[in-house]
């Protein structure tokens, strides 16, 4: 379970209000990547980024940004121009070269006032 | 982009019996296809995973199978337990080359496999 954090893992926010979740790995990981997920459904790409300031737009990137100062680090801002940011969110990271096998974090559950 | 569908959405056994959820895509350039566990509020975990070389894989109770031609796959769970009771979710992926990076997978909607006592 250990090596990928995330926090805050419950966040409340108005609507109209940017917010930034957190994740972090000690796994010395090169790929990170965010995840939504919405109940009954699985799991949609945001972004993703496979090496230090570098990243890219998964399927529903829109209204989202994130930056990968770090190695370690891979935050991710949910700006008031998402539509519909409630949601538990879910960061994940894997090795470079690697058949995608990913291991997630414990999410963070975003609730939009 | 990139599709998988996941069937059921759920699925009821006996304890003691087989389960057997199946997944299709529509990627032929897929080469990596992974099964996550989830149960209610916590992440999801790898339970077993496949790559487009080989055919099938077996860990214990839980299995996968795969047909490239076909383009589908499925997850087998032998001699169900209570704690096998959670929402599994298939994913494909792939690899772009030697030396090259993963981008991100796709997941199938989810499967929601209750045990019966």
């Amino acid at each position: 379970d250990g090596g990928i954090t995330q926090s805050p893992k419950y966040l409340f926010r108005k609507e109209g209000q940017n917010v930034t979740l957190s994740c972090e790995q000690n796994l010395n990981h090169d790929a990170m990547y965010w995840y939504r997920q919405d109940p009954g459904q699985g799991l949609r790409l945001i972004y993703y980024s496979q090496i230090v300031n570098d990243f890219q737009k998964g399927d529903i990137a829109e209204g989202y940004s994130v930056s990968r100062e770090k190695k370690e680090s891979f935050p991710l801002t949910v700006t008031s121009a998402q539509k519909n940011p409630t949601a538990f969110y879910l960061c994940a990271s894997s090795i470079w070269d690697s058949f995608n096998e990913q291991f997630f974090g414990p999410g963070t559950r975003l609730t939009v006032l | 982009g990139e599709n998988v569908e996941q069937h059921p959405s759920t699925l009821s056994v006996q304890e003691g019996d087989s389960a057997v959820i199946k997944c299709t895509y529509s990627d032929s350039a897929s080469n990596y296809f992974p099964w996550y566990k989830q149960e209610l509020g916590k992440r999801p975990q790898l339970i077993i995973d496949i790559r487009s070389n080989v055919g099938e894989k077996k860990d214990q109770r839980i299995a996968v199978t795969l047909n490239k031609t076909a383009k589908h796959f499925s997850l087998h769970i032998t001699e169900t337990q209570p704690e096998d009771s959670a929402v599994y979710f298939c994913a494909e992926g792939k690899k772009e080359g030697s030396g090259g990076g993963a981008d991100g997978l796709t997941f199938g909607k989810g499967t929601h496999l209750i045990i019966q006592p």
